[in-house]
């Protein structure tokens, strides 16, 4: 079966910073991968996903991921950190649709 | 237009006790799920349905109990509590394997 791995439980940047959040994937087959954003005592909102249209995929609030297949990747970053970007991520992967498996979470800190 | 909602938010349950975690869409999807997340474990899939009166088992289906007999609702049911179901149980939905939209949570503790 899939499964992402995230590296890094917590991340900290300083505000106007570059964010960067690691994703890797295991896919027998080609995958859709996706990042969510979970604020505390939410529910997790979409940030962007890759369908196979292209490789660069550009989410909601400035943040973009690249897709690399050589590198099983598909980092998250955002080029300059906002005080409310300060939130936990979740990278997934899915095949079939009925089977999203989920990283453990970054938890991203902005300090001012 | 409300998207995914669950009740109820928090709940505290005895061992052994039952109750049943409601989740409703408004978004005519046919596909719905339910998570728990454990802290430092991500989402865990619980059980799924790709369409009234069909259900499937996820990765983590024991203890658990699922019906949709409507598109709109996706209970969940926990017939004899447990420590270990100590969590915050999420339920999503979506268009096959479009994006999934999630509810608020409703955090569970069992003591």
């Amino acid at each position: 079966a899939q499964s992402v791995t995230q590296l890094g439980s917590h991340v900290s940047v300083s505000e106007g910073a570059l964010v960067l959040l690691r994703c890797n994937y295991s896919s027998s087959v080609p995958p859709y991968l996706f990042w969510y954003v979970q604020y505390p005592n939410q529910g997790l909102q979409l940030l962007l996903k890759y369908t196979s249209a292209a490789t660069l995929v550009k989410g909601i609030n400035g943040f973009e991921a690249e897709f690399k297949k050589s590198e099983t990747s598909f980092h998250l970053t955002k080029p300059s950190a906002h005080m409310s970007d300060a939130a936990e991520y979740f990278c997934a992967v899915s095949v079939t649709g009925n089977d999203m498996r989920f990283g453990a979470g970054t938890r991203l800190t902005v300090k001012p | 237009n409300a998207g995914v909602t669950q009740t109820p938010k928090f709940r505290i349950l005895k061992i052994g006790q039952s109750m049943t975690l409601q989740c409703t869409q408004d978004m005519n999807h046919n596909y719905m799920y339910w998570y728990r997340q454990d802290p430092g474990m991500g989402l865990k899939l619980i059980y799924y349905s790709v369409g009234a009166g069909i259900t499937d088992k996820g990765e983590v289906p024991n203890g658990y109990n699922v019906s949709r007999s409507t598109t709109e609702d996706f209970p969940l049911r926990l017939e004899l509590a447990a420590p270990s179901q100590t969590s915050v149980y999420f339920c999503a939905s979506s268009q096959v394997t479009d994006t999934q939209y999630f509810g608020p949570g409703t955090r569970l503790t069992v003591l």
